[in-house]
């Protein structure tokens, strides 16, 4: 079964700071990877998606990367705002599974 | 397009009652899930579908059902609630492989 891992569970940074969100799973077979923010009482937002394929994929102040061999991906945030205060989580897909499976998140704060 | 859509956003059953959670979607995605959410666990699929007819189990699947007659439309029957069922639910659509879009959620509460 994959495990998927998120660490740390919470954390807090002042804006305008860099920071990395990190996300680990224990089987390399995997489809693809997703990157999500959930705000309080709302749905999950996609913001990124790296197919197995692929090494790191951009959206704006965001970047993520994904090391298979590793098991292992990264949400890099630049110039964090306090509208990025969120939880962030990530989920993976398995090669021949149409199943997900997702991190616990992290609660990201960022302070004004 | 109103993306995915959930009803109710939110319910209280007493113990031993069945409900229907609705979802339904307008991408024309043939994959679609439903998942639990619980404070600490992240997010744990229940049953999934790839299409009008055909369904699976996920992580969590026992005391509820599915079915997909068609594309649109996936509703989560819980047969006979109990308080183990008090969770947040999520319904999501993608194609094969794609992004996943997830509906607003139905916090559901069981006394």
């Amino acid at each position: 079964k994959q495990e998927v891992t998120q660490i740390p569970a919470a954390l807090s940074v002042p804006e305008g700071e860099n920071l990395v969100l990190n996300c680990s799973f224990t089987d390399s077979a995997i489809y693809n990877l997703q990157w999500f923010r959930q705000d309080p009482g709302k749905g999950l937002t996609s913001l990124l998606l790296i197919q197995s394929s692929q090494r790191e994929q951009t959206s704006g102040r965001l970047n993520a990367s994904l090391d298979k061999s590793s098991g292992r991906s990264t949400l890099y945030i630049a110039a964090s705002q306090p509208g990025d205060s969120a939880t962030y989580l990530c989920a993976v897909r398995r090669v021949n599974f149409n199943k997900f499976y997702f991190g616990s998140g992290t609660k990201l704060n960022v302070k004004p | 397009n109103a993306g995915v859509t959930q009803t109710p956003k939110f319910q209280v059953l007493k113990t031993g009652q069945s409900m229907t959670l609705q979802c339904a979607q307008d991408m024309n995605h043939e994959y679609m899930s439903w998942y639990r959410q619980d404070p600490g666990m992240g997010l744990r699929l229940i049953h999934y579908s790839v299409g009008a007819g055909i369904t699976d189990q996920g992580e969590v699947p026992n005391g509820y059902n599915v079915s997909r007659s068609t594309t649109e439309d996936f509703p989560l029957r819980l047969l006979s609630a109990a308080p183990s069922q008090t969770s947040v639910y999520f319904c999501a659509s993608s194609r094969q492989g794609d992004t996943q879009y997830f509906g607003p959620g139905t916090r559901l509460t069981v006394l």
